[in-house]
Protein backbone atom coordinates (compact mmCIF):
# COMPACT_ATOMS: atom_id res chain seq x y z
CA UNK A 1 0.00 0.00 0.00
CA UNK A 2 1.17 3.28 -1.47
CA UNK A 3 1.06 5.43 1.63
CA UNK A 4 3.13 8.06 4.29
CA UNK A 5 3.01 7.91 8.00
CA UNK A 6 4.05 10.09 10.30
CA UNK A 7 5.05 10.47 14.04
CA UNK A 8 2.68 11.20 16.68
CA UNK A 9 1.55 14.71 18.15
CA UNK A 10 4.45 16.24 20.32
CA UNK A 11 4.00 19.10 22.89
CA UNK A 12 7.02 21.72 23.03
CA UNK A 13 8.25 24.21 25.09
CA UNK A 14 9.55 27.87 23.64
CA UNK A 15 12.79 27.80 22.22
CA UNK A 16 12.65 23.97 21.94
CA UNK A 17 13.15 22.08 18.75
CA UNK A 18 11.25 19.09 17.36
CA UNK A 19 11.73 16.37 14.79
CA UNK A 20 8.89 15.10 12.71
CA UNK A 21 9.19 11.79 10.87
CA UNK A 22 7.52 10.33 8.01
CA UNK A 23 7.99 7.10 6.71
CA UNK A 24 6.84 5.99 3.08
CA UNK A 25 6.10 2.85 1.86
CA UNK A 26 4.77 0.67 -1.00
CA UNK A 27 6.80 2.85 -3.80
CA UNK A 28 10.15 3.24 -4.86
CA UNK A 29 11.26 5.72 -2.03
CA UNK A 30 14.85 7.29 -3.90
CA UNK A 31 13.32 7.90 -6.65
CA UNK A 32 11.16 10.89 -5.59
CA UNK A 33 11.15 14.96 -3.33
CA UNK A 34 9.41 15.55 -0.60
CA UNK A 35 7.82 18.46 1.03
CA UNK A 36 6.82 19.38 4.09
CA UNK A 37 3.90 21.76 4.56
CA UNK A 38 2.43 23.34 7.54
CA UNK A 39 -1.17 24.40 8.88
CA UNK A 40 -1.85 26.60 11.84
CA UNK A 41 -4.81 26.10 13.75
CA UNK A 42 -8.11 27.41 11.59
CA UNK A 43 -5.71 28.65 8.97
CA UNK A 44 -4.33 27.81 5.25
CA UNK A 45 -1.65 25.71 4.28
CA UNK A 46 1.75 26.97 4.38
CA UNK A 47 4.83 25.27 2.68
CA UNK A 48 7.92 25.00 4.42
CA UNK A 49 10.83 23.42 2.31
CA UNK A 50 11.38 20.23 0.05
CA UNK A 51 13.95 17.64 -0.16
CA UNK A 52 14.85 15.07 -2.87
CA UNK A 53 15.74 11.77 -1.98
CA UNK A 54 17.68 11.53 -5.52
CA UNK A 55 19.60 13.76 -5.46
CA UNK A 56 20.14 15.05 -2.35
CA UNK A 57 18.75 18.82 -2.81
CA UNK A 58 16.98 20.91 -0.70
CA UNK A 59 14.84 23.94 -0.82
CA UNK A 60 14.11 25.91 2.39
CA UNK A 61 11.03 28.39 2.18
CA UNK A 62 12.31 32.08 3.13
CA UNK A 63 10.28 31.99 5.89
CA UNK A 64 12.16 28.88 7.37
CA UNK A 65 15.67 29.46 6.25
CA UNK A 66 18.15 28.91 9.10
CA UNK A 67 15.48 26.95 11.44
CA UNK A 68 14.57 24.04 8.84
CA UNK A 69 16.51 21.30 8.48
CA UNK A 70 15.04 18.22 6.27
CA UNK A 71 16.79 14.81 6.04
CA UNK A 72 16.39 11.16 4.63
CA UNK A 73 17.17 7.82 6.06
CA UNK A 74 17.12 5.35 2.57
CA UNK A 75 17.61 2.05 5.10
CA UNK A 76 14.26 3.23 6.60
CA UNK A 77 12.50 4.89 3.68
CA UNK A 78 11.97 7.81 5.98
CA UNK A 79 12.09 11.90 5.72
CA UNK A 80 13.16 14.10 8.58
CA UNK A 81 11.67 17.42 9.24
CA UNK A 82 13.77 19.77 12.42
CA UNK A 83 12.31 22.86 13.48
CA UNK A 84 14.57 24.57 16.11
CA UNK A 85 13.98 27.62 18.01
CA UNK A 86 10.18 27.28 18.40
CA UNK A 87 7.66 29.45 19.23
CA UNK A 88 4.10 29.08 19.95
CA UNK A 89 2.89 30.21 16.01
CA UNK A 90 4.42 27.49 15.09
CA UNK A 91 1.66 25.27 16.32
CA UNK A 92 0.28 23.70 13.92
CA UNK A 93 -0.32 20.52 12.33
CA UNK A 94 2.66 19.64 9.77
CA UNK A 95 2.41 17.12 6.83
CA UNK A 96 4.65 15.71 4.73
CA UNK A 97 3.61 15.23 1.12
CA UNK A 98 5.32 13.67 -1.98
CA UNK A 99 6.02 14.64 -5.28
CA UNK A 100 3.54 13.18 -8.13
CA UNK A 101 5.89 11.87 -9.99
CA UNK A 102 9.38 10.22 -9.84
CA UNK A 103 12.53 12.70 -10.52
CA UNK A 104 10.60 15.65 -11.26
CA UNK A 105 9.38 18.87 -9.21
CA UNK A 106 5.63 18.34 -9.42
CA UNK A 107 2.21 18.65 -7.60
CA UNK A 108 1.87 16.59 -4.08
CA UNK A 109 -0.54 13.09 -5.13
CA UNK A 110 0.60 11.49 -1.63
CA UNK A 111 -0.05 13.34 1.39
CA UNK A 112 1.01 11.70 5.30
CA UNK A 113 -1.97 11.95 7.97
CA UNK A 114 -0.01 14.50 9.94
CA UNK A 115 1.59 15.63 13.13
CA UNK A 116 -0.02 18.20 15.45
CA UNK A 117 2.88 19.77 17.53
CA UNK A 118 2.14 22.20 20.02
CA UNK A 119 4.51 24.88 21.54
CA UNK A 120 3.32 25.81 24.71
CA UNK A 121 5.03 27.58 28.26
CA UNK B 1 8.66 35.57 -5.54
CA UNK B 2 5.42 34.73 -7.15
CA UNK B 3 2.22 35.72 -5.36
CA UNK B 4 -0.93 33.37 -5.74
CA UNK B 5 -4.07 35.55 -4.84
CA UNK B 6 -7.23 33.10 -5.01
CA UNK B 7 -10.99 34.25 -4.87
CA UNK B 8 -13.70 33.91 -3.04
CA UNK B 9 -12.53 33.09 0.15
CA UNK B 10 -15.78 31.46 0.86
CA UNK B 11 -18.94 30.71 -1.20
CA UNK B 12 -22.10 28.96 -0.62
CA UNK B 13 -23.82 27.42 -3.35
CA UNK B 14 -26.79 25.02 -4.09
CA UNK B 15 -26.82 21.56 -5.06
CA UNK B 16 -26.50 20.92 -8.46
CA UNK B 17 -25.15 24.27 -9.09
CA UNK B 18 -22.06 25.52 -10.76
CA UNK B 19 -19.00 26.69 -8.67
CA UNK B 20 -16.11 28.65 -9.60
CA UNK B 21 -12.81 28.87 -7.87
CA UNK B 22 -10.52 31.82 -9.41
CA UNK B 23 -6.37 31.84 -8.50
CA UNK B 24 -4.16 34.61 -9.96
CA UNK B 25 -0.54 35.01 -10.05
CA UNK B 26 1.26 37.82 -9.67
CA UNK B 27 3.66 36.99 -12.93
CA UNK B 28 3.31 34.01 -15.71
CA UNK B 29 4.10 31.07 -14.38
CA UNK B 30 3.28 28.49 -17.23
CA UNK B 31 0.87 25.74 -16.37
CA UNK B 32 2.44 24.91 -13.07
CA UNK B 33 -0.89 25.22 -11.13
CA UNK B 34 -2.64 22.14 -8.84
CA UNK B 35 -5.57 22.24 -7.27
CA UNK B 36 -6.50 20.54 -3.65
CA UNK B 37 -9.43 20.19 -2.04
CA UNK B 38 -9.27 19.70 2.09
CA UNK B 39 -12.12 18.51 4.42
CA UNK B 40 -12.20 19.42 8.14
CA UNK B 41 -9.30 16.85 9.94
CA UNK B 42 -7.75 15.94 6.76
CA UNK B 43 -4.74 16.08 5.17
CA UNK B 44 -5.31 18.22 1.51
CA UNK B 45 -5.85 15.88 -1.89
CA UNK B 46 -5.21 16.16 -4.98
CA UNK B 47 -7.56 16.97 -7.82
CA UNK B 48 -6.00 18.88 -10.89
CA UNK B 49 -2.32 19.34 -11.42
CA UNK B 50 -0.61 21.48 -14.40
CA UNK B 51 -3.40 23.69 -14.44
CA UNK B 52 -6.31 21.31 -16.51
CA UNK B 53 -5.06 17.86 -15.67
CA UNK B 54 -7.57 15.70 -13.48
CA UNK B 55 -5.77 13.52 -11.12
CA UNK B 56 -7.06 9.56 -11.11
CA UNK B 57 -10.01 8.85 -9.36
CA UNK B 58 -10.85 12.09 -9.17
CA UNK B 59 -14.54 13.25 -10.30
CA UNK B 60 -14.87 14.61 -13.95
CA UNK B 61 -17.14 17.21 -12.62
CA UNK B 62 -14.14 19.09 -11.15
CA UNK B 63 -12.19 20.88 -14.16
CA UNK B 64 -9.40 23.15 -14.32
CA UNK B 65 -8.45 26.26 -16.67
CA UNK B 66 -6.07 28.70 -17.36
CA UNK B 67 -6.24 31.85 -19.10
CA UNK B 68 -3.10 34.43 -19.10
CA UNK B 69 -2.30 34.52 -15.29
CA UNK B 70 -5.37 33.17 -14.20
CA UNK B 71 -6.06 29.95 -13.52
CA UNK B 72 -9.99 28.01 -12.42
CA UNK B 73 -11.15 25.31 -10.92
CA UNK B 74 -14.93 24.66 -11.61
CA UNK B 75 -17.06 22.34 -10.16
CA UNK B 76 -19.85 21.79 -12.73
CA UNK B 77 -22.58 20.28 -10.48
CA UNK B 78 -22.17 20.72 -6.74
CA UNK B 79 -22.76 17.92 -4.63
CA UNK B 80 -22.76 17.50 -0.77
CA UNK B 81 -19.37 15.23 -0.37
CA UNK B 82 -18.15 18.24 -2.09
CA UNK B 83 -18.12 20.74 0.88
CA UNK B 84 -14.76 21.75 2.07
CA UNK B 85 -11.60 23.97 1.55
CA UNK B 86 -9.89 24.51 -1.89
CA UNK B 87 -6.23 25.65 -2.43
CA UNK B 88 -4.53 26.53 -5.65
CA UNK B 89 -1.39 25.76 -5.23
CA UNK B 90 2.03 26.60 -7.66
CA UNK B 91 4.99 24.41 -7.81
CA UNK B 92 7.78 25.67 -10.08
CA UNK B 93 11.14 25.57 -8.00
CA UNK B 94 9.31 26.02 -4.60
CA UNK B 95 5.73 25.91 -3.52
CA UNK B 96 3.29 28.42 -2.99
CA UNK B 97 -0.24 27.71 -1.96
CA UNK B 98 -3.11 30.22 -2.35
CA UNK B 99 -5.39 31.47 0.55
CA UNK B 100 -8.17 29.09 0.11
CA UNK B 101 -11.74 29.13 -0.73
CA UNK B 102 -14.61 27.40 1.74
CA UNK B 103 -17.25 25.98 0.13
CA UNK B 104 -20.45 25.28 1.66
CA UNK B 105 -24.05 24.30 0.94
CA UNK B 106 -26.57 26.76 0.55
Amino acid sequence: QVQLVQSGPEVKRPGASVRVSCKASGHTFTNYGFSWVRQAPGQGLEWMGWISVYNGITNVAQNFQGRVTMTTDTFTSTVYMELRRLKSDDTAVYYCARDRLPRKLDAFDLWGQGTMVTVSS
Amino acid sequence: DIQMTQSPSALSASVGDSVTITCRASESISTWLAWYQQKPGKAPKLLIYKASNLESGVPSRFSGSKSGTEFTLTISSLQADDVATYYCQLYDSYWTFGQGTKVEIK
